[in-house]
């Protein structure tokens, strides 16, 4: 079946560290890959997207690439702030079926000063 | 441009109970999908709704049921609450069949508490 796989949590690093969150995926056909980000109390916000292989997502700093020969999809951050302080999950969906997400247990990043 | 919006926020229910959480869609969204996200856990699909009509079902039972208005806002109901369904329930909205297909919004969330 599709599933996703995240490294574990949490994650705790210092003001202006290197973030790599690892994603690995397993699924039929080429998905397009999503990470989200969830703020305490709150709900999920999309982050980035890539739909094809070689395709690399960016936002707010953030960088993952659609490695298809890996099967892979890790989420990069030069220099990480307090306020990247959330609960990252990676995602993805299937094209030949639009009909639901498939998300990754969550990493907790926690960036202290 | 209004996002996904949900109501309401928080719900507390005691074992038994049913509960009833409504979603409208983000503007020019016609397909509207719920999710169940446990503590500490990743969302779990419960189902879609488009044109008014179940399209996809997760792993959830009967308990779990939706609808779909004409002006695509959708209500998850679950009935016989159990102390296992408290939890923080998205809904999310795609374009269906126009635009950004593969890319799914979602609200704020309503966390329920059963007791």
């Amino acid at each position: 079946g599709n599933s996703v796989t995240q490294m574990e949590g949490p994650v705790t690093l210092s003001e202006e560290a290197f973030l790599t969150i690892n994603c690995t995926y397993t699924a039929t056909g080429y998905p397009s890959l999503f990470w989200y980000v969830q703020y305490p109390g709150e709900g999920l916000q999309l982050l980035l997207k890539a739909t094809k292989a070689d395709d690399k997502g960016s936002n707010k700093g953030f960088e993952a690439t659609y490695r298809k020969e890996t099967t892979s999809f890790h989420l990069e951050k030069g220099s990480v702030q307090v306020s990247d302080s959330a609960v990252y999950f990676c995602a993805l969906i299937r094209k030949t079926s639009y009909d639901k997400v498939i998300f990754g247990p969550g990493t907790s990043l926690s960036v202290i000063p | 441009d209004a996002g996904v919006t949900q109501s309401p926020t928080h719900l507390i229910k005691t074992r038994g109970q049913q509960v009833t959480l409504r979603c409208s869609p983000k503007s020019g969204h016609d397909t509207v999908s719920w999710y169940q996200q446990a503590l500490g856990q990743g969302p779990q699909f419960i189902f879609q709704y488009y044109e008014e009509e179940e399209r996809q079902r997760g792993n959830f039972p009967d308990r779990f049921s939706g609808h779909q208005f004409p002006n695509y806002s959708s209500e998850l109901n679950v009935n016989a609450l159990l102390l296992g369904d408290s939890a923080l329930y998205l809904c999310a909205s795609n374009p269906g069949l126009a635009g950004d297909l593969d890319t799914q919004y979602f609200g704020p969330g309503t966390r329920l508490t059963v007791l």
